[in-house]
């Protein structure tokens, strides 16, 4: 029973260049969630995706980022010509459609993709 | 603004001491969620409090829920060196909404 996959986990771009981070949720799970953390911080909401799906995404900045959700395939958070503030981890968590307590989501996180922009 | 905010933000204690982490808000949680973070890996999920006045316990951890469902404390007995990590709360605000974190508790326990 794989947990959420995140893949790359160390990525490196220079300003200008488009990063994409991808995300493959626990199986079963339904709900994808991207956070990001910067260095000894905690962590920031960015988007909440289910299949094909744009639920929440008031975290996101308004220009430069992109999330989807295919019907087939992993979660993908782009981030187009990228600028040194965007270096971080970037985290994503998935949870099944009805969490156990009261319908709140317990997240699963993955080990996070770490975006350094040179 | 952070909208949960943590105290203290870093804590450094020997091994066996008790130690005390608050996570504080003006907003009501409909749940609120501790997690653990190690360096380089993801949070990982500790306890989900859901009722106000909720006191929960795993192993050596404490977990309250306060009665107005706003604020929470962590409180570790006895730490010991594995407790290290980064402590974070985490609210949701209506179920199934998105998690807020706060900005979480450094905690370092010296053998």
């Amino acid at each position: 029973n794989a947990g959420v996959m995140q893949n790359p986990r160390h990525l490196v771009r220079r300003r200008g260049q488009e990063a994409r981070l991808r995300c493959s949720p626990m199986k079963g799970h339904s709900h994808v969630y991207w956070y990001r953390q910067l260095p000894e911080e905690g962590l920031k909401f960015m988007v909440y995706l289910q299949k094909e799906n744009i639920i929440d995404e008031s975290g996101m900045p308004k220009e430069r980022f992109s999330a989807e959700f295919p019907k087939e395939g992993p979660s993908i958070l782009r981030i187009q010509q990228v600028v040194r503030g965007d270096s971080a981890a970037y985290f994503c968590a998935s949870s099944p459609r009805q969490g156990p307590y009261g319908g709140a989501n317990v997240l699963t996180f993955g080990a996070g993709s770490r975006l350094t922009v040179l | 603004t952070q909208l949960l905010e943590q105290s203290p933000q870093f804590l450094s204690i020997q091994e066996g001491e008790n130690l005390t982490v608050y996570c504080n808000s003006s907003s009501v949680f409909s749940s609120l969620q501790w997690y653990r973070q190690e360096p380089g890996e993801g949070p990982v999920l500790l306890v989900t409090v859901v009722t106000g006045g909720e006191v929960k316990k795993l192993k050596r951890l404490t977990f309250q829920f306060g009665d107005a469902r706003k604020d929470s404390s962590l409180h570790i007995t006895a730490a010991q060196p594995g407790d290290t990590g980064l402590y974070l709360c985490a609210g949701a605000r209506a179920a199934g909404n998105k998690l807020t974190f706060g900005g979480g508790t450094r905690v370092l326990v010296k053998p």
